[in-house]
């Protein structure tokens, strides 16, 4: 069981916003930890898509959002195409672990 | 941009010792803005990070795997690699090299291996 919480799948129809959400402790998150998001596609590795709560790195569309409020965090994406879907992970730092930590990954189906 | 590749064996067989390479291209790695990482994929599941060392040596792991995760660096050849001893059918998973920003606050993996498949099995 992963120490970071995220729900198994979220679906959304094409042009839709979803969101994915990721639960911490105080430990990790609501200890001030930033958090950060990757995307899986089909059968490649992670690719970070948001660092340090809500930055993107280069060539990451600006449809991809993130946010972090206490213990938790959340990915948004808006104008959902069929080509995001993919895993999505959040990670952070945990100070109890003395290390990285994933979250259990979420599935994002376009319907 | 950095580049990294994994290599070594797909098979290794239960009780043995694991052995991986990532060489580091595009970038050195002595690169002081750096830590060097690996992390695991079981098939199926999510992300598990193993442990990541600073071209000094020093290294950090996971607690679940200190005692049998071992991580070198090799600066002369620009290469980081990952020892796992007494390895299990559990140890069967894709092994993500990657390199780490931020490694002493707010650690994060900015690029990624393709990945390699070890299988433990006899």
């Amino acid at each position: 069981q992963s120490v970071l919480t995220q729900p198994p799948s979220v679906s959304g129809a094409p042009g839709q916003r979803v969101t994915i959400s990721c639960t911490g402790s105080s430990s990790n998150i609501g200890a001030g930890y930033n958090v950060h998001w990757y995307q899986q596609l089909p059968g490649t590795a992670p690719k970070l898509l948001i660092y340090g709560n809500n930055n993107r790195p280069s060539g990451v569309p600006d449809r991809f959002s993130g946010s972090k409020s206490g213990t938790s965090a959340s990915l948004a994406i808006t104008g959902l195409q069929a080509e995001d879907e993919a895993d999505y992970y959040c990670q952070s730092y945990d100070s109890s672990l003395r290390g990285s930590i994933f979250g259990g990954g979420t599935k994002l189906t376009a319907l | 941009q950095v580049q990294l590749q994994e290599s070594g064996p797909g098979l290794v067989k239960p009780s043995q010792t694991l052995s991986l390479t990532c060489s580091v291209s595009g970038g050195s790695i002595t690169n002081g803005d750096y830590y060097w990482s690996w992390i695991r994929q079981h098939p199926g599941k999510g992300l598990e990070w193993i442990g990541y060392i600073y071209y000094s040596g020093t290294a950090y792991y996971n607690v679940s795997l200190r005692s049998r995760a071992v991580i070198l660096v090799d600066t002369s050849t620009n290469h980081f690699s990952l020892k796992l001893t007494s390895v299990t059918a559990a140890d069967t998973a894709v092994y993500y090299c990657a390199s780490v920003l931020d490694a002493y606050r707010n650690p994060y993996f900015d690029y990624w291996g393709q990945g390699t498949l070890v299988t433990v099995s006899s």
